[in-house]
């Protein structure tokens, strides 16, 4: 079955530094992945999705996330991190031919002044 | 222009009683999606409506939980003889026709508590 596994919970980074949120899967075929930003009283919103093609992705807001088939793993960066940065982000694997999505746990981002 | 829309915001209701969450869609969108997010979870998918028809209903959890589209639009997440595990964020997507893995727009979501 597929799954989504973020190891990481809760991450603390100071502003301007770079940021790499872990994201690793488990699907049989090409999997089509995303990454979602969840801010306080907001709903998810879609930074970057991978379907095929280029591995690194570019998305909103500077975020970019790069495909590694090998390690099963869809890593999210960002080169230089700003306060409003500060949110939920969830990794998500496309669940079947419905379009229906699996979600990671999350990982909370807090950013240091 | 106007995006999913949810009500209520939040829903507190006793053990055992019915409960009703609306979702509104993005105009023109036909595909809707509902999931709920539990604490400290990730969004789990429940149900997908194509049109007005629940095209796959393989994650409610169990047969008090029924949702409807009548008219390809609107949505209603029911609960019946509600529990405290049922408490949770409730979240609407919806998205266009076309690829399956068309965007989807989520809603604030509905905090349901059941106490």
């Amino acid at each position: 079955a597929q799954s989504v596994t973020q190891p990481d919970i809760h991450i603390t980074v100071s502003e301007g530094a770079s940021l790499e949120l872990r994201c690793n899967y488990s699907y049989g075929a090409t999997p089509y992945l995303f990454w979602y930003v969840q801010s306080p009283g907001q709903g998810l919103q879609l930074l970057l999705k991978y379907f095929s093609g280029d591995t690194l992705v570019q998305g909103i807001k500077g975020f970019e996330a790069e495909f590694k088939r090998s390690q099963s793993s869809f890593n999210l960066r960002k080169p230089s991190v700003h306060w409003s940065d500060a949110a939920e982000y969830f990794c998500a694997v496309g669940g079947g031919s419905q379009g229906n999505l699996i979600f990671g746990k999350g990982t909370k981002l807090s950013v240091k002044p | 222009g106007a995006g999913v829309s949810q009500t209520p915001s939040n829903k507190v209701t006793e053990k055992g009683k019915y409960v009703e969450l609306r979702c509104d869609p993005i105009s023109g969108h036909t595909a809707l999606y509902w999931y709920r997010q539990s604490l400290g979870q990730g969004p789990e998918f429940l149900i997908y409506f194509q049109g007005t028809g629940a095209a796959d209903d393989s994650g409610l959890p169990n047969d008090r939980f029924f949702a409807v589209r009548p008219e390809g639009s609107v949505s209603t997440l029911k609960i019946q003889r509600t529990e405290r595990g049922d408490s949770a964020v409730y979240l609407c997507a919806s998205r266009t026709s076309g690829s399956s893995y068309n965007e989807q727009f989520f809603g604030p979501g509905t905090r349901l508590t059941v106490l």
